[in-house]
């Protein structure tokens, strides 16, 4: 059972473009949701989390989105660079438990000069 | 402030051999998480430790695999009579005060051969 689902598999933006990851989870009791950026060869690295007391969060060219009814959120990159092309996660996890996080499947982004 | 460090960052082992992979959490940070990362696969938890303390395991397999966070010193995961399925990229990471925001290394990628 995957409790955390992301959504394109893949994607290609044109740079300046939004690129917009979504991802669902099933657990209602995940109360802390990070994205991360991975590069080949490198570990993952926090880009922007939220908890559920806030529907959006900004952070530079980075806005997470949250939608606690339907148990969705999303990451969009506005004004895509070139270097932005990496693979996305999401993830959400349980404070009130141990905190461990559950990952989606990542998402590979590519933005085309 | 350095980040999590990880050592060795390749490892290349022949099949019935041990495998051991270091972790020194971020300064400051005493809860510590190991992960797994297969090829086109997202990143599955194995385990988290606090000093001296196995928090979690239920992601760890039954056999060969053991992890420890010891008084002094760095963060072990250890898998005993490697296979070539144990291929794969390990990740530790660590958090302040096991809620939140959780840092990862750069990561040990075993081979198996």
């Amino acid at each position: 059972q995957q409790q955390v689902k992301q959504s394109p598999q893949s994607l290609i933006v044109q740079k300046g473009g939004i690129s917009i990851i979504n991802c669902a989870y099933e657990n209602t009791a995940f109360d802390y949701f990070p994205w991360y950026q991975q590069f080949p060869g490198k570990g993952p690295a926090l880009l922007i989390a939220i908890r559920p007391d806030v529907s959006e969060k900004k952070e530079g060219r980075f806005t997470i989105s949250f939608n606690k009814s339907a148990k969705q959120f999303s990451l969009h990159i506005m004004d895509s660079q070139p270097g932005d092309s990496a693979t996305y996660f999401c993830a959400a996890s349980d404070s009130g438990a141990n905190s461990k996080l559950t990952f989606g499947k990542g998402i590979t982004l590519s933005v085309r000069p | 402030n350095a980040g999590v460090m990880q050592n060795p960052r390749h490892l290349v082992r022949r099949r019935g051999q041990e495998a051991r992979l270091r972790c020194s959490p971020m300064k400051g940070h005493s809860h510590v998480y190991w992960y797994r990362q297969l090829p086109e696969e997202g990143l599955k938890f194995m385990v988290y430790l606090q000093k001296e303390n196995i928090i979690d395991e239920s992601g760890m397999p039954k056999e060969r695999f053991s992890a420890e966070f010891p008084k002094e010193g760095p963060s072990i995961l250890r898998i005993q009579q490697v296979v070539r399925g144990d291929s794969a990229a390990y990740f530790c990471a660590s958090s302040p005060n096991g809620q939140g925001a959780v840092y990862f290394g750069e990561g040990s990628w075993l081979t198996v051969v």
